[in-house]
């Protein structure tokens, strides 16, 4: 079972910020939060993770809690693009790490 | 960026026959790919983890004599699902994780299966 927890459903309108977030209270010190997301019927695409500094890249910034207990997604300026399922996971990567994927917040950006 | 490629992306068969799915990955080396199975408006579930040159691991209540696993080099992997029933109808997606070691996993666009 997934060790993390989203709201199933979010709203944002077009153009504004997304803010994404994920409790994951269980997460051990050698643990990554990772985030995918999931476009309809294709596979998921990665996104950013991070071990306990907040890290941005091209797509989006990620926000973790000092305790490392939660973490935020933020997808800077939302696109009818982004409407997507949000996957947020803890996992310790290495050489043969497997994701167990949750029920994910399905974010829909309005135009 | 890392790439993973799947074929096919759809796949209609009738009950009884076999289905191969391949997994690639494009542009770096694999030894570990990881294969996940969707029904609809369900999560991802994994169904086994894809060792090159090994045996493959499966996930409980998978079962390896039906769905088949292979690993043989370090950029492909390949599930085929024998004698498939409509209960088998799935997206089945699969994922390896890139060539630095803590990198991240990329996943296939997925196979969309429908057994009639």
């Amino acid at each position: 079972d997934a060790k993390t927890t989203q709201p199933p459903s979010m709203d944002c309108a077009e153009g504004r910020a997304a803010n994404l977030p994920c409790n994951h209270s269980t997460i051990s010190g050698n643990e990554y939060v990772y985030w995918y997301r999931q476009i309809h019927s294709q596979g998921p695409q990665y996104i950013i993770h991070g071990l306990k500094n907040n890290e941005t890249n091209e797509m989006a910034s990620l926000i973790i809690t000092e305790d490392r207990k939660s973490s935020t997604l933020i997808l800077p300026h939302a696109t009818l693009r982004d409407t997507a399922v949000y996957y947020c996971i803890d996992c310790a990567g290495g050489s043969n790490y497997k994701l167990t994927f949750g029920k994910g917040t399905l974010l829909t950006v309005n135009p | 960026g890392a790439v993973v490629s799947q074929h096919p992306s759809r796949v209609i068969c009738k009950s009884g026959t076999s289905v191969k799915i391949e997994c690639r990955s494009l542009d770096f080396q694999a030894t570990t790919m990881f294969w996940y199975r969707q029904f609809p408006k369900q999560s991802l579930m994994l169904m086994a983890t894809s060792n090159e040159g090994s045996k493959a691991t499966y996930e409980q209540g998978v079962e390896k004599d039906k769905f088949l696993i292979n690993h043989a080099s370090l950029t492909l992997s390949t599930l085929t699902v024998t004698s498939a029933h409509p209960e088998d109808s799935s997206f089945y997606i699969c994922s390896a994780e890139g060539r630095e070691s803590g990198s991240p996993l990329h996943f296939g666009n997925g196979t969309r299966l429908t057994v009639t």
